[in-house]
């Protein structure tokens, strides 16, 4: 089965701190994904990595950053957090693209006050 | 990437079927439909996967007409742990994967 794990399931930071949420995966996959879940608006991609120091910026990028050192760990990075970064941040992961199953870690509920 | 639209929300009861309907039609000719499940504090997780026809496994099946417009997700006889929201996505080569609002359905005894 593959595992993914998340380093926190609840966060809670202040405005304008780093804030770094970690992703590990124990399948040897080559691509994952960090996502935001807001209700009523579904998953959004933020950043997909396709190989160690690869990555792609997804649907709403802006206000994040992510780190690829190894394959198995993808972090994701908010540079100075704000209130409107308030959600539910899942990763995935995935052997391929497109019809390729992704799966997906618990989640970390994080909330900036 | 095609755009989906199912409904919000949908209840039943224990022991029924229930069948969600996803429409799509704008899928292209290589896209695939897959359909996720989400329990409360959660990640989605993969339910079933079809290109066309019909596509059965343990937990559901997907029933998608010739002309690929549309999908239908069956559950047989559910559970109150069959309450989740369930997500129809259109998977097409790239990495973007679009998951909408989804179907939140509601399971009662």
């Amino acid at each position: 089965d593959v595992k993914v794990t998340q380093s926190s399931r609840y966060l809670v930071k202040r405005t304008g701190e780093k804030v770094f949420l970690e992703c590990v995966q124990d399948m040897d996959h080559e691509n994952m994904f960090w996502y935001r879940q807001d209700p009523g608006l579904g998953l959004r991609l933020i950043y997909f990595s396709y190989d160690v120091k690869m990555k792609e910026k997804g649907d709403i990028p802006e206000g994040y950053s992510v780190s690829r050192e190894k394959k198995e760990r993808f972090s994701l990075i908010l540079e100075s957090a704000s209130t409107n970064q308030t959600s539910m941040y899942l990763c995935a992961t995935s052997r391929g693209t497109g019809r390729y199953e992704q799966y997906f870690g618990p989640g970390t509920r994080l909330t900036v006050t | 990437l095609a755009k989906t639209t199912q409904p919000i929300s949908m209840d039943s009861y224990e022991g029924q079927e229930v069948n969600i309907t996803c429409s799509h039609n704008n899928i292209a000719t290589n896209d695939y439909i897959t359909w996720y499940q989400q329990f409360p504090s959660q990640g989605p997780r993969f339910i079933i996967q079809g290109y066309k026809t019909k596509v059965t496994n343990e937990v559901a099946s997907l029933f998608i007409p010739a002309d690929r417009k549309s999908s239908t997700l069956s559950l047989p006889r559910v559970s109150l742990s069959d309450t989740a929201v369930y997500y129809c996505l259109i998977n097409t080569g790239g990495f973007k994967t679009i998951f909408g609002a989804g179907t939140r359905l509601f399971v009662k005894a």
